[in-house]
């Protein structure tokens, strides 16, 4: 099994509302990654765990909250956002990240936000 | 700062033609690329990967070759199919991070 799952793949949100994002892998991997992509752009990193426990924050908002409940679950806590975080946020996760051989990223399907 | 570039950035052939998608990077300390496909609206799926120590790597009718020396790797596709159109990333994993920083990615459309 070499799926990350990501749920919901729709989310439509006010701007005062929360939510979250859910990403799932049961591949073992130890390393798990929020990405942020928007229309006809790269993806961004925005979190990295490694081991349940936050390694890399790259100056995201603090209306993006990342968790790591357990190795295999990542969630992304959303609240007061604005319209510019319409775009899609993608997880993806790798058996760990630096000096290990086999550091393939899988990735998941993604989640389409539309804040309005 | 790693930077990645590819080009072109975007590339309309006819079907069958074999062609070739390149990938620049600024700092060749690096332990792995990855090259991806995405189509529109969707994830990231994996074709090939290759370590910082290997020239080349191959699956079905992709190859993909590394210069790390130069900051270069190309992901040449033989015999193009309408089922190849997508936009084609590459990604570099920085020696001493966990970053897979994306480059700029290539949309491919191929013409049946």
């Amino acid at each position: 099994d070499t799926e990350v799952t990501q749920t919901p793949k729709h989310l439509v949100m006010g701007m005062t509302n929360k939510k979250s994002l859910k990403c799932e892998q049961h591949m073992g991997h130890r390393a798990m990654y929020w990405y942020k992509q928007k229309a006809k752009k790269p993806p961004e990193l925005m979190f990295v765990y490694s081991y349940e426990k936050l390694s890399i924050n790259e100056s995201v908002p603090s209306r993006f909250s990342p968790e790591c409940p357990n190795s295999s679950l990542l969630n992304l806590h959303l609240h007061a956002l604005q319209p510019e975080d319409s775009a899609l946020y993608l997880c993806a996760s790798s058996v760990t990240g630096g000096p290990v051989m086999n550091t393939e990223a899988f990735f998941g399907q993604g989640t389409r936000l539309t804040v309005v | 700062k790693q930077e990645v570039t590819q080009i072109p950035a975007a590339l309309s052939v006819p079907e069958g033609e074999n062609l070739v998608l390149n990938c620049s990077f600024t700092d060749s300390a690096i332990y792995n690329l990855q090259w991806f496909r995405q189509d529109p609206g969707k994830g990231l799926t994996s074709l090939l990967l290759i370590q910082s120590s290997q020239r080349e790597q191959t699956s079905g009718r992709l190859n993909a070759s590394l210069d790390k020396s130069s900051g270069r790797s190309t992901l040449y596709i033989a015999a193009s199919q309408p089922g190849d159109s997508a936009t084609y990333l590459c990604a570099v994993l920085s020696s001493g991070t966990y970053k897979y920083i994306f480059g700029t990615g290539t949309r491919l459309k191929v013409l049946a």
